[in-house]
């Protein structure tokens, strides 16, 4: 277990829809990643945030936006979903110095499946 | 261009041999972190290890071994005396100043008992 916990496990939805995915870091990790994994595309960046403010952006789609709170959560909303969004999008946290040099520690991922 | 190349796609092998997977990559920083994450079935990710630029010492953990070469652009992994838990996809991941990690398409190992 890596500390990184995700909400929810499993998201089936219709093309059209939004959607939020939720993510809570490690205790004590302030940088939250974002990555989406596809059967195309592997495992894709999407965006960072540390301590609050976007420190990276990645291949993010226009419809994808992110923010993290002040409690450290984060959250993903993806918004006019199409079938090629589905994928499983992780989350991961890395230590507080906020580098990129920093390994990384990810969550289980949530699947999105959209239909 | 692809900053990460992992050439091999799926790799069987039969357990207690040795598995090398070989990573490319490329980049024009000369601070950079080379990691290698794990994927097995149930589908998380795990950390297996991390290297930065300036240090070739090739180690040892465990079963697990490391060869960074900067002249090659290489950091290939090995897992000796592979175990069928050793199963997963595998990738090679590169790290450089803009905060954005870099995965390589990953390297299915199957290990058969």
């Amino acid at each position: 277990d890596s500390g990184v916990t995700q909400t929810p496990k499993h998201l089936i939805t219709a093309t059209g829809q939004r959607v939020t995915l939720r993510c809570s870091p490690r205790s004590g990790d302030l940088s939250v990643y974002w990555y989406q994994q596809s059967l195309d595309q592997g495992l894709q960046f999407l965006i960072q945030y540390y301590n609050g403010e976007e420190r990276a952006k990645g291949n993010i789609l226009e419809r994808f936006s992110a923010q993290q709170f002040p409690d450290l959560h984060s959250e993903l909303n993806l918004s006019s979903l199409e079938l090629g969004d589905s994928a499983l999008y992780f989350c991961a946290s890395s230590a507080p110095s906020g580098s990129s040099y920093n390994e990384q520690f990810f969550g289980p991922g949530t699947r999105l499946t959209v239909l | 261009a692809q900053k990460v190349t992992q050439a091999q796609t799926e790799i069987s092998v039969v357990e207690k041999e040795d598995v090398t997977l070989d990573c490319v990559y490329e980049t024009r920083d000369t601070t950079y972190y080379l990691f290698w994450y794990k994927q097995p079935p149930s589908g998380e990710l795990v950390f297996l290890i991390r290297r930065n630029s300036f240090d070739e010492q090739n180690e040892i953990s465990g079963r697990y071994s490391w060869n960074f070469q900067k002249s090659t652009s290489s950091f290939n992994f090995t897992i000796t005396a592979s175990q069928v838990v050793d199963s997963a996809v595998y990738f090679c991941a590169l790290s450089e100043a803009n905060y954005k990690l870099s995965f390589g398409a990953g390297t299915t190992v199957t290990v058969r008992a």
